[in-house]
C-alpha cells in the first residue's frame, strides 16, 4: 500500500544537538511539507519542497534545514539554533495540483 | 503566514449529540478541506469540498463551502466517542505556490465527563 512514512515515532535530543527525522513516501508524490505541532495549537509550515533538490522556506524555517535529493524522500534537520524544538513534526505530500495533503503518522521531538 | 479563524477552539460532545464547528477567512479560497487528528497521530482527509455553496456529506458528517468562499462548517450528527480528537479545516487556491494549504487553528473535540 502506498503512504507516507515517518520515523522514528519518538525522538529524544539533548540541548546543542543537531537530529534528523525522515520522511519517505511511495506515493509519487511531487510536493513534500514538513510541519511543527505544538501542544493545543495548529500546523505550521517550516519548509516544503515542491521538485527535487529545490526547497522554500515556509513560516517558521529558522533553525530547520532540509534536503530533497530523491523525490521519495524530505529528510528535516532539528539544528541547535533552534530554540525551542520541543514539538511534534508532522511531513505530508501531495501530487502537483491535487488538492489536499497525505499526512505522515508524525514524529515527536523531546529536548532533555 | 495567514491562519483561518476555526471555531470553537474546543467543545465537549455527549454521546448522541449533533456538534457543528465552522473556519472563516479574510481571503477567497478555490477549495475547502476538513481533516481530523487522533491523538499522537497525523491528519486525515475527512471531506473535501470544491465549489462554492457545495454541501457534502461523509456518513454522519456533513460540511459546507459558504458562498462567499471565505468560510466552511462542519457539522457531525450523533456523535460517538470515537469522534474525539482534533478538526482542522483547511483552504487552497488553485495553482497556490507550493500547493499550500492554509489551516485552521484546530477544534478541539472532547468527551463530556
Amino acid at each position: 500500500d502506498g503512504g507516507i512514512t515517518q520515523s522514528p515515532k519518538y525522538l529524544f535530543r539533548k540541548e546543542g544537538q543537531n537530529v534528523t527525522l525522515s520522511c519517505e513516501q511511495n506515493l509519487n508524490h511531487d510536493a513534500m511539507y514538513w510541519y511543527r505541532q505544538d501542544p493545543g495549537q495548529g500546523l505550521r509550515l517550516i519548509y516544503y519542497s515542491q521538485i527535487v533538490n529545490d526547497f522554500q522556506k515556509g513560516d517558521i524555517a529558522e533553525g530547520y534545514s532540509v534536503s530533497r535529493e530523491k523525490k521519495e524522500s524530505f529528510p528535516l534537520t532539528v539544528t541547535s539554533a533552534q530554540k525551542n524544538p520541543t514539538a511534534f513534526y508532522l511531513c505530508a505530500s501531495s501530487r502537483t495540483g491535487a488538492l489536499g495533503y497525505t499526512f505522515g503518522s508524525g514524529t515527536r521531538l523531546t529536548v532533555v | 503566514g495567514q491562519q483561518l479563524n476555526q471555531s470553537p477552539q474546543s467543545m465537549f460532545i455527549q454521546e448522541g449529540e449533533d456538534v457543528s464547528m465552522n473556519c472563516t477567512s479574510s481571503s477567497i479560497f478555490n477549495t475547502w478541506l476538513w481533516y481530523k487528528q487522533d491523538p499522537g497521530e497525523g491528519p486525515v482527509l475527512l471531506i473535501a469540498l470544491y465549489k462554492a455553496g457545495e454541501l457534502t456529506s461523509n456518513g454522519r458528517l456533513t460540511a459546507q463551502f459558504g458562498i462567499t468562499r471565505k468560510d466552511s462548517f462542519l457539522n457531525i450528527s450523533a456523535s460517538i466517542p470515537s469522534d474525539v480528537g482534533i478538526y482542522f479545516c483547511a483552504g487552497q487556491l488553485y495553482k497556490a505556490a507550493g500547493n499550500k494549504l492554509t489551516f485552521g487553528g484546530g477544534t478541539r473535540v472532547l468527551v463530556k465527563p
